[in-house]
């Protein structure tokens, strides 16, 4: 079975400061993980994947997360947080493509 | 450009009462389509997928249905709500490996 989990469902950082937001996953096999945004009432944007290429991956925004096996983690980091970062945070896995499975989310609050 | 289209964006249903949600995906042929629900601080559920016209998988056996009458419309339905279907109901197509969301659907079951 495949699943991620998602370590602090609340994160807080000053304006400036590094994001990292944790995510570990359970999987048989090398699974393809995302890292997905949500802001208030809307969908969800992709962030970022990991597809079994360069195990750091950068994505949007400034965000970049980094695949490791050994640790089966995939947290997502940002250098300098912006007022604008302040948003719901879903990691996320697949192994078929057809099914995707996300974690219960981390919601980043950014201090000013 | 694919686009991919929700409505209605809030609904306020009363225990009871039937739910039909409409997702249209525009700019791609032949997606995969996602139902989800998000309940408050639960993360996503998967609801339904569907790879296909008339191929629908089912995740979770509760009192909702999807349908997907056309290659880009994807239909979620219920005869009768509960109060527990209350939540934030999101539309995704993927092709390959990456699913793309729809804006959601607000669902308040009062």
């Amino acid at each position: 079975a495949q699943s991620v989990t998602q370590l602090g469902s609340h994160v807080s950082v000053s304006e400036g400061a590094l994001v990292l937001l944790r995510c570990n996953y359970s999987s048989s096999v090398p699974p393809y993980l995302f890292w997905y945004v949500q802001y208030p009432n809307q969908g969800l944007q992709l962030l970022l994947k990991y597809t079994s290429a360069a195990t750091l991956v950068k994505g949007i925004n400034g965000f970049e997360a980094e695949f490791k096996k050994s640790e089966t983690s995939f947290h997502l980091t940002k250098p300098s947080a912006h007022m604008s970062d302040a948003a719901e945070y879903f990691c996320a896995v697949t192994r078929n493509g057809n099914q995707f499975y996300f974690g219960t989310g981390t919601s980043l609050t950014v201090i000013p | 450009s694919q686009t991919i289209h929700q409505w209605p964006a809030t609904l306020v249903q009363p225990v009871g009462s039937p739910l039909s949600l409409e997702c249209t995906v525009e700019g791609t042929s032949n997606p995969n389509l996602y139902w989800y629900r998000q309940a408050a601080g639960r993360g996503l559920q998967l609801l339904f997928y569907s790879v296909g016209i008339g191929q629908i998988s089912s995740e979770v056996p509760q009192n909702l249905s999807a349908s997907r009458p056309q290659d880009r419309q994807f239909i979620l339905s219920s005869k009768k709500l509960l109060l527990s279907d209350s939540g934030f109901y999101l539309c995704a197509w993927g092709q390959r490996d990456e699913q793309y969301f729809g804006p959601g659907t607000r669902l308040t079951v009062t």
